[in-house]
């Protein structure tokens, strides 16, 4: 059974602090996701990797940024936390296959930041 | 690029009785649709999705239908369970220059009453 396994359940931060939400996967996965997910938004793509040290931004990349320096693990990073990025962050992983872009999802962080 | 509209936004029904969630896209070149359902609390699993070459498929309880002229996929539901009772995102698979990939729908939140 696949693993996407995210670092912290709940996690509560000060405006300004630097953040790290990390996601290990164990399923030899190629590409990794961070998405937002925030009612009536749906799930938002912040970055993406293909591949280890490579990342791409998705729809929402400002003010996040992203580390991938083992293909298991994908770590997300907020510089200096706002309170508009209190939300839940998901995790994901899948295989790099033309047709096989099912996604495994991690439980989710939910960050606060007051 | 993509855009993934989702309705309703929420949906209550009857135990028993038929759901319908409908989504459209706007990037003709999406060549693929899947379905994530996200109980209370837990992570968005996939529960059924559907390529662009084909216009119905199903599983048990649940189908999906395309149509790619109009660029609109629905998700149907055929006698409603409790356990049924959760979020529904829908996505479309967007290509990109350093892979695909999924843009989501804002969701629908199924409540299925006994």
């Amino acid at each position: 059974d696949v693993k996407v396994t995210q670092s912290s359940r709940y996690l509560v931060k000060r405006t300004g602090e630097k953040v790290f939400l990390e996601c290990v996967q164990d399923m030899d996965h190629e590409n990794m996701f961070w998405y937002r997910q925030d009612p009536g938004l749906g799930l938002r793509l912040i970055y993406f990797s293909y591949d280890v040290k490579m990342k791409e931004k998705g729809d929402i990349p400002e003010g996040y940024s992203v580390s991938r320096e083992k293909k298991e693990r994908f770590s997300l990073i907020l510089e200096s936390a706002s309170t508009n990025q209190t939300s839940m962050y998901l995790c994901a992983s899948s295989f790099y296959r033309a047709t096989n872009e099912k996604l495994f999802f991690g439980s989710g962080t939910q960050l606060s930041v007051l | 690029g993509e855009n993934v509209e989702q309705h309703p936004s929420t949906l209550s029904v009857q135990e028993g009785d038929s759901a319908v969630i409908k989504c459209t896209y706007s990037d003709s070149a999406s060549n693929y649709f899947p379905w994530y359902k996200q109980e209370l609390g837990k992570r968005p699993q996939l529960i059924i999705d559907i390529r662009s070459n084909v216009g119905e498929k199903k599983d048990q309880r649940i189908a999906v239908t395309l149509n790619k002229t109009a660029k609109h996929f629905s998700l149907h539901i055929t006698e409603t369970q409790p356990e049924d009772s959760a979020v529904y995102f829908c996505a479309a698979l967007r290509g990109g220059e350093y892979g695909n990939k999924l843009v989501f729908g804002a969701g629908t939140i199924l409540r299925v009453k006994s």
